[in-house]
């Protein structure tokens, strides 16, 4: 079974520059995430995507930071404008969602550095 | 609201000794507890979980947890490290499959 892929696995960008980060689930996979992990710290849930719906997007800096979920699978994370604090490891998961198995099965990341 | 402690930001052990790994957990509702383990460079992988079922969680590579209502902990046990535990290890709650919160991490070093 293909895991969760995402690309690119690296990024250097300068401030206020923008990003977009892909995140491709696992097939059938209902929930989606995406996580921001600092370098030292636990990965942060910035958004959560129920099929194409947010479920919860209370930590996403609505500012500069936006995703969606088109159709359903795919996802992207965009930053417009880019800060040096954006730097950080940027983590997908999914699972399927449902209350008696949710487990997160999460991707490579995509390591991101803010110049 | 819910939220975890580690309660170590690092553990070194020798190895073939035990492993013990603190997690203290908050949550208004039933939680679901889980261990994720990051090696360098590497994903982070579920080790084990708790979902209101049996209250000792054995999970991959010889880990294992208890999950205590009364003490609202969830401590991470292997009898023995290998040298292939070392790594970062996060404790996570969740309720109801939302609302996901990672504590800050553990970083295990074993020694040989």
């Amino acid at each position: 079974e293909a895991g969760v892929a995402q690309s690119p696995r690296y990024k250097i960008i300068e401030k206020r520059q923008s990003v977009a980060f892909w995140c491709n689930p696992i097939s059938g996979h209902a929930t989606l995430y995406w996580y921001q992990q600092i370098l030292g710290q636990g990965p942060k849930l910035l958004i959560q995507f129920q099929n194409n719906g947010v479920v919860d997007d209370s930590q996403l800096p609505k500012d500069r930071f936006s995703a969606e979920r088109l159709k359903g699978v795919d996802s992207t994370l965009k930053i417009q404008p880019a800060k040096l604090e954006d730097s950080a490891v940027y983590l997908c998961a999914s699972s399927l969602g449902t209350e008696t198995e949710e487990t997160q099965y999460f991707g490579p990341g995509t390591r991101l550095l803010v110049l | 609201a819910q939220s975890v402690t580690q309660l170590d930001s690092h553990v070194s052990v020798s190895e073939g000794t035990p492993v013990l790994l603190r997690c203290n957990y908050s949550s208004s509702y039933s939680p679901s507890l889980f261990w994720y383990v990051q090696h360098p460079n590497k994903g982070l992988q579920l080790l084990l979980k708790y979902t209101s079922a049996a209250t000792l969680v054995k999970g991959i590579n010889g880990f294992e947890a208890e999950f205590k209502k009364s003490e609202t902990s969830f401590h991470l046990t292997k009898p023995s490290a290998h040298m292939s535990d070392a790594a970062e290890y996060f404790c996570v709650v969740s309720v109801s499959g939302n609302q996901f919160y990672f504590g800050t991490g553990t970083s295990l070093t074993v020694i040989p």
